[in-house]
């Protein structure tokens, strides 16, 4: 079946630091690849998504590139900040089914 | 913009007890969907429904029911509470079929603790 699986956290960096959150993923067909953010006491918002091999998504400073060859969508950002401080969750839909999460990663962000 | 409204925000239930959650939404949206946040276990779905009138089964529907009213509201029934089901319930709502990649709205959580 799908399947996602992203690094365990809590990562924890310091301000202006460079994130990477690495997802890999296993689906049946060509699935969509979703990236959702979660901030404390609130529910999940999108925070980018791809939809084929080599696709990148971006937002607010994020980037994440659909990499069939080696099924993975890792997150990044070149300089993160305390307000990043979140759950980022790694998802995908592939055929038929509803979105199926990963685990989630929390990211910490110091001053 | 309310987007997706669920109630209540928190509750508490004793073991046996039933409650229902309810979710409501404004976009229109045709598929509707209840998940379950654990720690350590990321979101798991518990029912779906593709479009009004229609439901189905998600990873772990078993303890729950659902209710597709209308096009605006999908309810969460659990029928006899259990501590194993004490955890953040999210409802969530996207505007095509669940396999379209459109993106999904999620509401705040619903608290739930079954003591």
């Amino acid at each position: 079946g799908n399947s996602v699986t992203q690094m365990e956290g809590p990562v924890t960096l310091s301000e202006e630091a460079f994130l990477t959150i690495n997802c890999t993923y296993t689906a049946t067909g060509y699935p969509s690849l979703f990236w959702y953010v979660q901030y404390p006491g609130e529910g999940l918002q999108l925070l980018l998504k791809a939809t084929k091999a080599d696709d990148k998504g971006s937002n607010k400073g994020f980037e994440a590139t659909y990499r069939k060859e080696t099924t993975s969508f890792h997150l990044e950002k070149g300089s993160v900040q305390v307000s990043d401080s979140a759950v980022y969750f790694c998802a995908l839909i592939s055929g038929n089914t509803p979105l199926v999460f990963g685990k989630g990663t929390r990211l910490s962000v110091i001053a | 913009n309310a987007g997706v409204t669920q109630t209540p925000k928190f509750q508490v239930l004793k073991t046996g007890q039933s409650m229902t959650l309810q979710c409501a939404q404004d976009m229109n949206h045709n598929s509707m969907y209840w998940y379950r946040q654990d720690p350590g276990m990321g979101l798991r779905l518990i029912y779906y429904s593709a479009s009004e009138g229609t439901t189905d089964k998600g990873e772990v529907p078993n303890g729950y029911n659902v209710s597709r009213l209308n096009k605006r509201e999908f309810s969460l029934r659990l029928e006899s509470a259990a501590p194993s089901q004490t955890s953040v319930y999210f409802c969530a709502s996207s505007e095509a079929t669940p396999s379209s990649g459109n993106t999904i709205y999620f509401g705040e959580g619903s608290w739930l603790t079954v003591v």
